[in-house]
C-alpha cells in the first residue's frame, strides 16, 4: 500500500538532546512538508521541500532542521535550540508543491522531560 | 497575508442531527479552499476541496460551498454520525507560486453521541 509512514510514533527526550523524526513516502511524491500541531493552534508549517536536495523554511523553522537527499526520506531534526518541542508532528507529501492536496502521516508525538 | 478563521468549539451533536461549521477566510485574489478531517490518533486526510467561486465539494455526504461574496467555506452535512467523531479544519492555498503554501485554520473538534 501507498503511503506515508512516521516513526517513531512516541518519542520522549531529555532537554538538550536533538531528536530526529523519521519520514518516508512512497507515493512517488515531489513535495514533502513537516508541521507541527498543538491544542487549540491548528496545523504550523516548520519545513517542506518541493523537490530532492532543495527545502525552504516554513512560518516557525527556527530550532528545527531538515535534509532530503531521497524522493522518499524528508527527517526532521528537533534540535536542542527549540524551546518548546513538545507537540505532535505531522508530515506529509503532495504529487506538486503548493496543490493543497496533503497526504499525511499518523504522526509522531515527541514529548521532552 | 492568508488565513483562515473557524468557529470555536469544541460541537457536540446527537447522531442525525444536521451539522454545520463555519469557515472564513482572508486572502487576495482566487485561493482554493479545503477542509481536512483528522480522525483521534490519525493524520489528517482531505475531505473536500473546492478551486473556484461557487463551486461545490462533496465526500461522504459532507458538503461545503465557495462563497466568494462572503468569503466562506461552510461545512455541512444532514445527518452525522458517531463515526463523524473527529477534529475538522479548514485550509486554503493559493497557485502554484513559490510563495504559496498550505494555511489551516485553527480547527474544531466534533463529537457525535449515539
Amino acid at each position: 500500500d501507498g503511503g506515508i509512514t512516521q516513526s517513531p510514533k512516541y518519542l520522549f527526550r531529555k532537554e538538550g538532546q536533538n531528536v530526529t523524526l523519521s519520514c518516508e513516502q512512497n507515493l512517488n511524491h515531489d513535495a514533502m512538508y513537516w508541521y507541527r500541531q498543538d491544542p487549540g493552534q491548528g496545523l504550523r508549517l516548520i519545513y517542506y521541500s518541493q523537490i530532492v536536495n532543495d527545502f525552504q523554511k516554513g512560518d516557525i523553522a527556527e530550532g528545527y532542521s531538515v535534509s532530503r537527499e531521497k524522493k522518499e526520506s524528508f527527517p526532521l531534526t528537533v534540535t536542542s535550540a527549540q524551546k518548546n518541542p513538545t507537540a505532535f508532528y505531522l508530515c506529509a507529501s503532495s504529487i506538486q508543491a503548493n496543490t493543497g492536496e496533503l497526504f499525511f502521516g499518523e504522526g509522531s508525538r515527541l514529548t521532552v522531560l | 497575508g492568508n488565513s483562515v478563521t473557524q468557529m470555536e468549539g469544541p460541537v457536540t451533536l446527537s447522531e442525525e442531527a444536521f451539522l454545520t461549521i463555519n469557515c472564513t477566510y482572508t486572502a487576495t485574489g482566487y485561493p482554493s479552499l479545503f477542509w481536512y478531517v483528522q480522525y483521534p490518533g490519525e493524520g489528517l486526510q482531505l475531505l473536500l476541496k473546492a478551486t473556484k467561486a461557487d463551486d461545490k465539494g462533496s465526500n461522504k455526504g459532507f458538503e461545503a460551498t465557495y462563497r466568494k461574496e462572503t468569503t466562506s467555506f461552510h461545512l455541512e452535512k444532514g445527518s452525522v454520525q458517531v463515526s463523524d467523531s473527529a477534529v475538522y479544519f479548514c485550509a486554503l492555498t493559493r497557485g502554484a507560486g513559490a510563495n504559496s503554501k498550505l494555511t489551516f485554520g485553527k480547527g474544531i473538534t466534533l463529537s457525535v453521541r449515539p
